[in-house]
């Protein structure tokens, strides 16, 4: 069976400093792979996505970056955290494949990040 | 523009009763349709899925949904809520081509009375 892992479960970061979260998926191969933004008292916020190997497609411009260095790896960072960086992190998996197949999305446990 | 509706925020509910959630979408055709549930500090577990066929879809922990094309709605029931159903709940939309991206709404909070 397909499980997905993120860390650290939580983070407390002062403003100006680096971020990287990382996200790995397990049991499956060539997912597509989400990373989402929950601010508090607010939905889901998609802040990228990848099909592949170094493909990132970036939803919202802003403060942050995402990479995917191994086919089920994918990072988020930042070179420096702001305040309106603090939330809650997802990392979400879909299979490759047929497009209903691929639209069917996987959530990791999260990573809650606090900026200070 | 394609979007997703949830209109209640909160919903409270005695233990033992039934309940519906609402989700409106909008949507150029017959899209995907999905409910998850969210834990407080957890991530997202799918509950059910809608993509074709019998309308009325048939999730885990007892839940279920039906989709209305004519309501453009795809509204999730339990018929006996328990405490452990306390969440947040959010209905979301696939696209049928193209992207793999979700339109999510914006959340129900349920509130479980014992």
């Amino acid at each position: 069976s397909q499980t997905i892992h993120q860390w650290p479960a939580t983070l407390v970061q002062p403003v100006g400093s680096p971020l990287s979260l990382e996200c790995t998926v397990e049991g499956t191969s060539n997912p597509n792979l989400y990373w989402y933004r929950q601010a508090a008292g607010r939905g889901l916020q998609l802040l990228f996505y990848s099909v592949g190997i170094g493909q990132i497609s970036s939803e919202v411009p802003q403060n942050l970056s995402a990479s995917r260095p191994q086919d089920r790896q994918f990072i988020l960072s930042s070179k420096k955290l702001l305040l309106s960086d603090s939330g809650f992190y997802l990392c979400a998996w879909s299979q490759r494949g047929p497009v209903a197949r691929a639209n069917t999305q996987y959530f990791g446990p999260g990573t809650r990040l606090t900026v200070l | 523009a394609q979007s997703v509706t949830q209109p209640d925020i909160h919903i409270t509910v005695s233990e033992g009763a039934s309940l519906e959630l609402r989700c409106n979408y909008s949507y150029g055709a017959t899209p995907y349709l999905f409910w998850y549930v969210q834990s407080p500090g957890q991530g997202l577990q799918l509950l059910l899925k809608y993509f074709s066929g019998d309308t009325l879809v048939q999730g885990i922990k007892g839940f279920e949904a039906e989709f209305k094309r004519s309501q453009s709605s795809f509204n999730l029931r339990k018929p006996s809520v328990h405490w452990s159903d306390a969440a947040e709940y959010f209905c979301a939309v696939g696209h049928t081509s193209g992207t793999y991206k979700y339109i999510f709404g914006t959340g129900t909070r349920l509130k479980v009375l014992a």
